[in-house]
């Protein structure tokens, strides 16, 4: 199985700040990484797929980017609904395997 | 537009049974390959198992921990996925999500709530 590793955790951030959240994978995955977001009692919302793709409806401001084995999550400019959990999931094959989640809060 | 509905979830006791549903329209179902997610509370999604297009030969796996509990299956006359949960246990208590995977996106269902307890 593929493994994705989350970094960091946990990320304290203010409000217009840039945000970056990583995601590195066991083995190459080429672009199958899809980002998600969440928030408390939702169903997780994908915000960019194919490493870099933003999802109809996603603000500009989360972006996508890597390939292979390392990636990340952009949020050029932190907005007060942006306060969620954060999830990278692999679909280069079976099992789908998730990150274990990067959770951003108000500092 | 792409739906999936997710519905059957319920309180049940360890051991026992439940049968979840997950009504899909939208896209060409027949061809599509599927999979279910699961949640459970405070915790990442974790995927338990997909089932591909009877084209592609209807096959199924499944994560260690419901192998031989757990069944995927479909009927594509109804446009339906079902995930039948035998031998229930606490640990399996989670928001039950239908997926539909198409390449480098997936689909998610509302969820489905199922909780064990005794």
């Amino acid at each position: 199985d593929i493994q994705l590793t989350q970094s960091p955790s946990f990320l304290s951030a203010f409000v217009g700040d840039r945000v970056t959240i990583t995601c590195r994978a066991s083995q190459g995955i080429s672009s199958y990484l899809a980002w998600y977001q969440q928030k408390p009692g939702k169903a997780p919302k994908v915000l960019i797929y194919a490493a870099s793709t933003l999802q109809s409806g996603v603000p500009s401001r989360f972006s996508g980017s890597g390939s292979g084995t390392e990636f990340t999550l952009t949020i050029s400019s932190l907005q007060p609904e942006d306060f969620a959990t954060y999830y990278c999931q692999q679909l280069a094959s079976y099992p789908r395997t998730f990150g274990q989640g990067t959770k951003v809060e108000i500092k | 537009e792409v739906q999936l509905v997710d519905s059957g979830g319920g309180l049940v006791k360890p051991g026992e049974s439940l049968s979840l549903s997950c009504a899909a329209s939208g896209f060409t179902f027949t061809n599509a390959w599927m999979s279910w997610v699961r949640q459970a509370p405070g915790k990442g999604p974790e995927w338990i198992g997909h089932i591909s297009s009877n084209p592609d030969g209807g096959t199924t796996d499944y994560i260690a921990s419901v192998k031989g509990r757990f069944t995927i299956s479909r009927d594509d006359s109804k446009t339906t996925l079902y995930l039948q949960m035998n031998s229930l246990k606490t640990e399996d208590t989670a928001m039950y999500y239908c997926i539909w995977n198409d390449g480098g996106l997936d689909y998610w269902g509302q969820g489905t709530l199922v909780t064990v307890s005794s």
